[in-house]
């Protein structure tokens, strides 16, 4: 147990709904990530927020928003879904700290189907 | 971040150590090699990670050649739970609170553990 919480485990939805995918990072940690992980691309990076705030984007669609909130749990926000965004979603989060001190830990994913 | 090459699959027998190789050829001085593994579609696990000399934990041992070009990743005495994709990523840590990156996956190594 990597101590990082998600929520739901799974969703099912249909093309064209709006989804929120919640994870609550381990205690402590300020940094947040988001991946998407789809059968044909891999692991792929979303965005970073530390402390409330967007720190990094990669390849996030603009259909995607994200947010870290003062409790430091964070929301990804997936709208206008389309077949193609199925896939497993993963949050992982980083301790603040010195150089080399900040290990990403995973969540368990949250896997969505979109029909 | 600097690329790395993993074999894309290899078996071990049960018992018997496991040693996954890593070529990181254009690493810089401040790139750290990170391990972690990705059993079927759970959550990546941090397994170790180094910046020039080994390293040792409960999970595994990290071997980084004196040129720093290359990495094994050692578990000792592989079981089947271990039967995953490990993933090696080399990746500048932060330098400053707040300042850490996303990590950059690969295609990694399926290590498969035959009984």
């Amino acid at each position: 147990d990597s101590g990082v919480t998600q929520t739901p485990k799974h969703l099912i939805t249909a093309t064209g709904q709006r989804v929120t995918l919640r994870c609550s990072p381990r205690s402590g940690d300020l940094s947040v990530y988001w991946y998407q992980q789809s059968l044909d691309q891999g692991l792929q990076f979303l965005i970073q927020y530390y402390n409330g705030e967007e720190r990094a984007k990669g390849n996030i669609l603009e259909r995607f928003s994200a947010q870290q909130f003062p409790d430091l749990h964070s929301e990804l926000n997936l709208s206008s879904l389309e077949l193609g965004d199925s896939a497993l979603y993963f949050c992982a989060s980083s301790p603040t700290g010195t150089r080399g001190t900040d290990t990403q830990y995973f969540g368990p994913g949250t896997r969505l189907t979109v029909l | 971040d600097a690329k790395t090459t993993q074999p894309t699959s290899m078996d071990c027998a049960e018992g018997r150590a496991a040693n996954l190789p890593c070529n990181h050829s254009t690493i810089s001085g401040n790139e750290y090699v990170y391990w972690y593994r990705q059993i079927h579609s759970q959550g990546p696990q941090y397994i170790i990670h180094g910046l020039k000399n080994n390293e040792t934990n409960e999970m595994a041992s990290l071997i980084i050649t004196e040129d720093r070009k290359s990495s094994t990743l050692i578990l000792p005495h592989a079981t089947l739970r271990d039967t995953a994709v490990y993933y090696c990523i080399v990746r500048v840590t932060q330098t400053q609170t707040g300042s850490a990156r996303q990590l950059t996956f690969g295609s990694g190594t399926q290590l498969t553990v035959l009984p």
